[in-house]
């Protein structure tokens, strides 16, 4: 069966340092990946999303950046975080159908 | 743009009451509508619509799609406290969702 992990959980990181969450998914070969990030704990914003090694879509311009180095490895990066960088990121993957699976998400608080 | 607006933003019940959860969408060239359930991390999947009038059911849960209205319905019969989440919607366009913006049901004993 198919998982999904990102880490780290939670992260505290001072405005102006650089950003690196991971995401891998196991069990299945050349998934769709996605990164969301939710505020509030109200609706997902799409961030990025990759239908292959090396392939991103950007949603929205902002801060972040994307990198699918390896089929199943999906990150998310910043040089230098901003406040308004806070929030639960979620991860997830999609096959051949449409529903989508998400990780267990990390909690980024920008101080 | 596609839209995707949720009501109500936030409800809360007692145990026993039944809800009816709404979602609207505004978008081309439909292909299927998504509930989402969000307790404390992850979202889990509940249901996906592609066909209207054909009702999707899971234990309590139900959800129903209306192409002519743009709308889905999700309802909840007899709630428990474990029902108490954030529930999403969103539509699939193109690989990807837009979600709306989540409806915060609280249920109290």
């Amino acid at each position: 069966s198919q998982t999904i992990h990102q880490w780290p959980a939670t992260l505290v990181q001072p405005v102006g340092s650089p950003l690196s969450l991971e995401c891998t998914v196991e069990g299945t070969s050349n998934p769709n990946l996605y990164w969301y990030r939710q505020a509030a704990g109200r609706g997902l914003q799409l961030l990025f999303y990759s239908v292959g090694i090396g392939q991103i879509s950007s949603e929205v311009p902002q801060n972040l950046s994307a990198s699918r180095p390896q089929d199943r490895q999906f990150i998310l990066s910043s040089k230098k975080l901003l406040l308004s960088d806070s929030g639960f990121y979620l991860c997830a993957w999609s096959g051949n159908y449409n529903e989508q699976f998400f990780g267990p998400g990390t909690r980024l608080t920008v101080l | 743009e596609d839209k995707v607006v949720q009501s109500p933003l936030s409800l809360v019940v007692h145990e026993g009451d039944t809800v009816t959860l709404n979602c609207s969408y505004e978008v081309t060239n439909f292909r299927s509508l998504l509930w989402y359930k969000q307790e404390k991390k992850a979202p889990t999947f509940l249901f996906m619509l592609t066909s209207s009038g054909i009702e999707k059911k899971s234990g309590r849960l139900s959800s129903i799609l209306d192409k002519k209205e743009l709308s889905s319905i999700l309802n909840i019969t007899a709630t428990q406290t474990g029902d108490s989440a954030i529930y999403l919607c969103a539509d699939y366009q193109g690989g990807k969702l837009i979600f709306g913006q989540g409806t915060e049901l609280s249920v109290k004993p």
